[in-house]
Formats: C-alpha cells, sequence, structure tokens
C-alpha cells in the first residue's frame, strides 16, 4: 500500500492555460474525491466518484474544471482557462466501503499546489 | 460556506502545556473527523466519532463528540513539538462529502 499519490507537486502555470492534475488512490479503494483548499482554509469539497461514476459535484466547479475516473482507478482534474483565484492546494482523497461514506476515512494525498501568475 | 467552526484559529504553546480545540456546528452530523495536516501535505485522519457523546483517546488526545453531536472537542495532554500542525474537524451528514472546518493552527515550542 502506498497510499493515495498525486502528480505534480507544484505546478506553475500562466494564466489562461490549461492545467492537468493525476490521482492515483489506494488500489482497493472504490470512492474517489477531489478537494481544493486555499491558504487558511479547511478543504473545500469539487466532486466524488465511486468506481468510475462521478455521482457528486460541488457547485465550486465551474465549467472550467472538469474531473474524469475513466477505470475506476486514476482520476484525473483539469482545469480549463486557468484564472489567478484557481490558485490553490488540490488535494485527492479515495475510501471504500458500500455504506454511508461519512463513516469511513478519508487517505489523503500530498496535493498538488496550484500557483496561476 | 463553511459549516463548521473551529476555535482557537490560532494557537501558540510551550511544551508540556494541554490545551483544547473547538469544533462547532449548527448542523447535526452523522459522524465528525478529526485530521492534523502539516505544511504542504495532505490532512492525516485521526479519529472518527459517530456516536453522540462519544468520547475517544489516542495517546495523549482525547476526542468528544456534542451529545447532539453538534460539536467536537479535541484536547492535548503535555503537547510536544510533534503536536505541532492545522487540526481540521470535518463533519459528514447523509451525503457523500465532509464539510471541513476552518481549522486551528498549533505551535508547540520546545
Amino acid at each position: 500500500d502506498t497510499g493515495v499519490s498525486q502528480n505534480p507537486r507544484h505546478k506553475i502555470t500562466k494564466r489562461g492555460q490549461n492545467v492537468t492534475f493525476r490521482c492515483d488512490p489506494i488500489s482497493e479503494h472504490n470512492r474517489l474525491y477531489w478537494y481544493r483548499q486555499t491558504l487558511g482554509q479547511g478543504p473545500e469539497f469539487l466532486t466524488y466518484f465511486q468506481n468510475e461514476a462521478q455521482l457528486e459535484k460541488s457547485r465550486l466547479l465551474s465549467d472550467r474544471f472538469s474531473a474524469e475516473r475513466p477505470k475506476g482507478s486514476f482520476s484525473t482534474l483539469e482545469i480549463q482557462r486557468t484564472e489567478q483565484g484557481d490558485s490553490a492546494m488540490y488535494l485527492c482523497a479515495s475510501n471504500t466501503g458500500t455504506g454511508a461514506p461519512g463513516r469511513y476515512g478519508y487517505t489523503f494525498g500530498s496535493g498538488t499546489r496550484l500557483t496561476v501568475v | 460556506t463553511q459549516l463548521l467552526e473551529q476555535s482557537p484559529q490560532f494557537l501558540s504553546i510551550q511544551e508540556g502545556e494541554n490545551l483544547t480545540v473547538y469544533c462547532n456546528s449548527s448542523s447535526v452530523f452523522s459522524s465528525l473527523q478529526w485530521y492534523r495536516q502539516e505544511p504542504g501535505e495532505g490532512p492525516v485522519l485521526l479519529v472518527t466519532v459517530v456516536t453522540g457523546g462519544e468520547v475517544k483517546k489516542l495517546k495523549r488526545l482525547t476526542f468528544q463528540f456534542g451529545d447532539a453531536r453538534k460539536d467536537s472537542s479535541l484536547h492535548i495532554t503535555a503537547a510536544q513539538p510533534g503536536d505541532t500542525g492545522l487540526y481540521l474537524c470535518a463533519g459528514s451528514n447523509t451525503g457523500n462529502q465532509f464539510y471541513f472546518g476552518t481549522g486551528t493552527s498549533l505551535t508547540v515550542i520546545p
């Protein structure tokens, strides 16, 4: 068990460019989550996958954001036409279970720090 | 929208002191979790509580879930420099996501 892996760890991009982040969850975890965390705040929910199905999306996830989990394993989060307000830490988490997700703790990755200049 | 408010926001104490961090909400949660996060890393789960009034202990850390399942506290006894970090509470109801609090940044001075 190598934990949740996120790549890249850091990304600096110019405003208007597209960026893509990757998350590899713990292999037996069927649930995968993306969160965004800005400085001085707790993580905010973006989206949730159970296997390959995207079951919930936050209103924070504008049309410029898209996430996929094509084979129910790794996931990608793409941000198109980045804006300075997109600068944040993007966290991926996974867990497993068949009941209410709230009973199972998350295992978080180390995050991808995005800076839009 | 932050459903969970944590206090204090910042806390700096000397090694060996005791401290309590609070997590409050007007919402009822079916479960509540505490995480510790170090700079540049993701949060690490410390504990999950699901029953009102539940108390859990993890070495020098004591976690309590309020009777009404709207609030929680984290008490650390004899704090050590290794306890330094951002402490986050997170609540879940029947949905798929956790709502995280604003965090308490703890610094333990040797």
